[in-house]
């Protein structure tokens, strides 16, 4: 099957700074990639859509100056937390589409698992 | 209303039985359906997916559809305890973008 990692599995920062996430496809090239936040015991929540070539569609309720996405090539999308705190805190995870047939199978990354002091 | 609802459990089988999964779903423009297991810690890995009405078996799992209560369910036939996990419900709507709705999960506690 298709495979998608991310970088770094674990990031611990300090409040205020910035940290980048990195999801690659390394088998299969995605012109769009999805990312996820979720909070310990509850499901996942779609951020956005990072599309290559093109800005990133975000969902309602989620900050673009905050959370920059960066889809820089057809295997790669880069994830910015700016301005972290400890509120964004949480599990990241992405995911990126294997197009064809009726229905796209997503495939997701391992995760990040960011926590802010 | 959330977009795709499933009870949160946990829902406690004893090892050997069946474990049955429900997840109803509120926009009938869905198309396709998927449950991912996830375990503590991990991102979702895929069990299943369906798309037509009817029953779909793969191995210990049989995936229901049934579009026109809206509503998918997911069965675990032997279920060993490595099976305890949670359980997430994806709904994906393809005029949307491909993006996945996921339900709130279902945790399965299976006990040896």
């Amino acid at each position: 099957g298709a495979v998608v990692s991310q970088h770094p599995s674990r990031v611990i920062c300090k409040s205020g700074t910035s940290v980048k996430i990195e999801c690659r496809s390394l088998d299969f090239q995605a012109t769009t990639m999805f990312w996820y936040r979720q909070f310990p015991k509850q499901s996942l929540m779609l951020m956005a859509t990072s599309n290559e070539g093109s800005k990133a569609t975000y969902e309602q309720g989620v900050e673009k100056d905050k959370f920059l996405i960066n889809h820089a090539s057809l295997t790669l999308s880069t994830l910015t937390v700016t301005s972290a705190h400890p509120e964004d805190s949480s599990f990241y995870i992405c995911s990126a589409p294997l197009a064809g047939g009726p229905w796209d199978e997503q495939f997701f990354g391992p995760g990040t698992r960011l926590t802010v002091l | 209303q959330k977009e795709v609802e499933q009870n949160s459990g946990p829902l406690s089988v004893p090892e050997g039985a069946i474990a049955s999964l429900n997840c109803t779903y509120s926009d009938r423009g869905s198309q396709s359906f998927f449950w991912y297991r996830q375990y503590s810690g991990k991102s979702p890995e895929l069990i299943m997916f369906i798309y037509s009405n009817g029953d779909k078996e793969d191995g210990r799992f049989t995936a229901q559809l049934n579009k026109a209560s809206q509503y998918v369910s997911l069965l675990i036939r032997d279920s060993q305890p490595s099976d305890s996990a949670t359980y997430l419900c994806a709904a994906l709507i393809k005029a949307a973008g491909n993006k996945l709705t996921f339900g709130g999960g279902t945790r399965v506690l299976v006990k040896p």
